[in-house]
């Protein structure tokens, strides 16, 4: 199976400063991945995904940004962070959508 | 249905009790439903992937089934056990090219002894 490496597990940042938060994966290659943001009181919100190296797709506009600069790694970046990103962030990835998706262990952004 | 809904978003019951969830998701653009269970402080874990309309998948005291021309998928829980309280999800992927997979809001599950 795989292994989903997700840091920092818990960031508060100033409101207009940068974020990076990083995910890798263990154990396969060429999987989708995804970035979910679970805000305050509401459910997973997909926010990126990618089925490739340098292949992003955004679902919703927004102050965030994604790359994959290699086949096992994603980033979840923002140059300028506002408020309303606080939440906790998730990310995922899936070899093929008929097979389940692994998780890493989600990052607690507060941004103050 | 244009998007992932879940219903109840919480249920309450006492140990030993049966429950079931309701997922409901678009039917005329369908490749995969998945149901994944939420512990606090976890993360979520896999329960079953599902492609066929009519599927039935068991694990446990845990089962699922899929109709896809309607549209919906249950959950089963027999007999529950205080650890089975978690946030419950169904995701869904259509067949549109797109690689996307979406989530519901879930639904709260409390089992109490």
């Amino acid at each position: 199976s795989q292994t989903i490496h997700q840091w920092p597990a818990t960031l508060v940042q100033p409101v207009g400063s940068p974020l990076s938060l990083e995910c890798t994966v263990e154990g396969t290659s060429n999987p989708n991945l995804y970035w979910y943001r679970q805000a305050a009181g509401r459910g997973l919100q997909l926010l990126f995904y990618s089925v490739g190296i340098g292949q992003i797709s955004s679902e919703v506009p927004q102050n965030l940004s994604a790359s994959r600069p290699q086949d096992r790694q994603f980033i979840l970046s923002s140059k300028k962070l506002l408020l309303s990103d606080s939440g906790f962030y998730l990310c995922a990835s899936c070899v093929g959508l008929n097979t389940e998706a692994f998780f890493g262990q989600g990052t607690r952004l507060t941004v103050v | 249905i244009l998007n992932v809904e879940q219903s109840p978003q919480s249920l309450h019951v006492q140990e030993g009790d049966s429950t079931n969830f309701t997922c409901s998701f678009p039917s005329s653009n369908f490749y995969a439903l998945h149901w994944y269970r939420w512990e606090t402080a976890k993360s979520p874990e896999a329960l079953f992937v599902m492609t066929l309309n009519g599927d039935e998948k068991k694990k446990g005291r845990i089962s699922a089934t899929l109709n896809t021309k309607e549209g919906y998928s249950y959950l089963y829980i027999k007999g529950s056990q205080p650890e089975d309280s978690a946030t419950y999800l169904c995701a869904h992927s259509p067949d549109s090219g797109y690689s996307t997979l979406t989530f519901g809001k879930g639904t709260m599950l409390l089992v109490s002894p």
